[in-house]
């Protein structure tokens, strides 16, 4: 099983939709979690950090739930620059390693 | 200010052949990393150094594979002798702080292919 599960995708979504992407991790241990953002053949970029209280950076939204062992990204008004592989990061449990999720594959429509 | 920069940024060589790749991260940046995807598979950990020490090497897949960092600054990472399934990009990425606190900061990767 891998440490971070997520939907590869493809999500083809509107201009203008809104989307959810969902990831669960498997190490209890894990003590920060990430949504990074990688453009094809391009290197991931931190999109942003995960906290359990929730967090909103603009039309991005970030949920954590520790009990269930689960992420969720949501992008409202989804643009064109959206289109991108969104990667799901949680810290190993050492806190010394990033472990990656698959990616989910984003491309937005006009 | 640059960003993380790696070369080559692709490598094209024979099984059995030697590759070194280079990372000069962020200047200040003391954590250094090395990442890789493999085709279809996860961007995955190979080590981390902090300053001239490496901190954690847990995730280098055999010892093929020697990464350095003399001085605290570039790093290389040489792969001898290549084989097939050493295919893939690897990434090396820098960062202020640990894993755990701050933002990494990723270069464009190196694409290697072993023929």
């Amino acid at each position: 099983r891998k440490e971070v599960e997520q939907d590869p995708g493809p999500f083809n979504v509107p201009e203008g939709a809104t989307v959810a992407f969902n990831c669960t991790y498997s190490n209890s241990a894990s003590q920060s979690f990430f949504w990074y953002r990688q453009d094809c053949r391009k290197e991931p970029k931190l999109l942003m950090s995960v906290y359990s209280s929730g967090n909103e950076d603009g039309r991005f939204t970030a949920q954590l739930n520790r009990a269930s062992q689960y992420i969720s990204l949501l992008i409202r008004d989804s643009k064109l620059s959206d289109s991108a592989t969104y990667l799901c990061v949680a810290t190993s449990g050492s806190a010394r390693q990033l472990t990656f999720g698959s990616g989910t594959q984003l491309t937005v429509l006009p | 200010e640059a960003g993380v920069t790696q070369f080559p940024s692709h490598s094209v060589i024979e099984k059995g052949q030697t590759v070194t790749l280079r990372c000069d991260p962020i200047s200040g940046h003391d954590n250094l990393y090395w990442y890789r995807r493999v085709m279809g598979k996860e961007i995955k950990f190979l080590l981390h150094f902090v300053k001239e020490s490496k901190q954690d090497e847990s995730g280098m897949p055999n010892n093929r594979f020697l990464a350095e960092r003399t001085g605290g600054t570039y790093s290389t990472l040489k792969v001898q002798p290549a084989e097939l399934e050493d295919s893939g990009v690897y990434f090396c990425a820098s960062s202020q702080e640990g894993p755990n606190t701050g933002e990494l900061f990723f270069g464009e990767g190196s694409r290697l292919t072993v023929l």
